[in-house]
């Protein structure tokens, strides 16, 4: 598997019920971030959470990150229809004395919330 | 408060022209990246640069691409004698530099027939 893998592929839930992706890497990592991308357009950056937290929070998006376990968690609340997207995880190198620069992208988990 | 714009937005090249692809990074950003997508997959990092240096272009192909980030105006990623291969979506990001999270642009399709 490749740094930065998405786990499931994809998923379909309802309006109003949590979605959880998860992210697992390879290497030691300075930040992790996530990324959504609707069809056809740019990434919009949601969160980055760095190696030595644990929990992190916006709005209704929480993250985890386990680094013994080398994997990360989205959790995404009372999901709306226009969550429907595809979300990315992407890890840089930095902690293993690589570069922090250079993200790691996996292939993504498609989110679909039927309205 | 503009985010990170790319032009063309849709660039239809035959095969053996050159492409070429623009990007203004985010205002107070001085670090510009570029990553291409494939269908169905992630996104490959292609090259990082600062004003007037290439820091890393490890995941460039070495023939037919460049790429450069003059003192003034934006950067370009330039591709010579397109081939069928080369189309993709091509995201540029910018960021603060180091460790910092990576804003993206809205992405140039290039389409090569």
């Amino acid at each position: 598997s490749q740094q930065g893998e998405e786990d499931p592929q994809a998923l379909s839930i309802q309006e109003g019920e949590n979605a959880t992706m998860n992210c697992s890497y390879k290497t030691s990592i300075n930040n992790l971030q996530w990324y959504r991308q609707n069809s056809g357009r740019g990434l919009v950056h949601l969160i980055l959470i760095r190696s030595n937290e644990r929990e992190k929070h916006s709005g209704r998006l929480r993250v985890t990150l386990d680094t013994s376990k080398k994997s990360s968690s989205l959790l995404i609340t009372a999901s709306r229809a226009a969550d429907t997207a595809s979300y990315f995880c992407a890890t840089d190198a930095g902690g293993s004395g690589g570069s922090n620069y250079k993200l790691t992208f996996g292939k993504g988990t498609l989110l679909t919330v039927n309205p | 408060n503009a985010g990170v714009m790319q032009n063309p937005r849709h660039l239809v090249r035959r095969r053996g022209q050159e492409a070429r692809l623009r990007c203004s990074p985010m205002k107070g950003h001085s670090h510009v990246y570029w990553y291409r997508q494939l269908p169905e997959e992630g996104l490959k990092f292609m090259v990082y640069l600062q004003k007037e240096n290439i820091i890393d272009e490890s995941g460039m192909p070495k023939e037919r691409f460049s790429a450069e980030f003059p003192k003034e105006g934006p950067s370009i990623l330039r591709i010579q004698q397109v081939v069928r291969g080369d189309s993709a979506a091509y995201f540029c990001a910018s960021s603060s530099g180091g460790p910092r999270a990576q804003y993206f642009g809205p992405g140039t399709r290039l389409l090569v027939l």
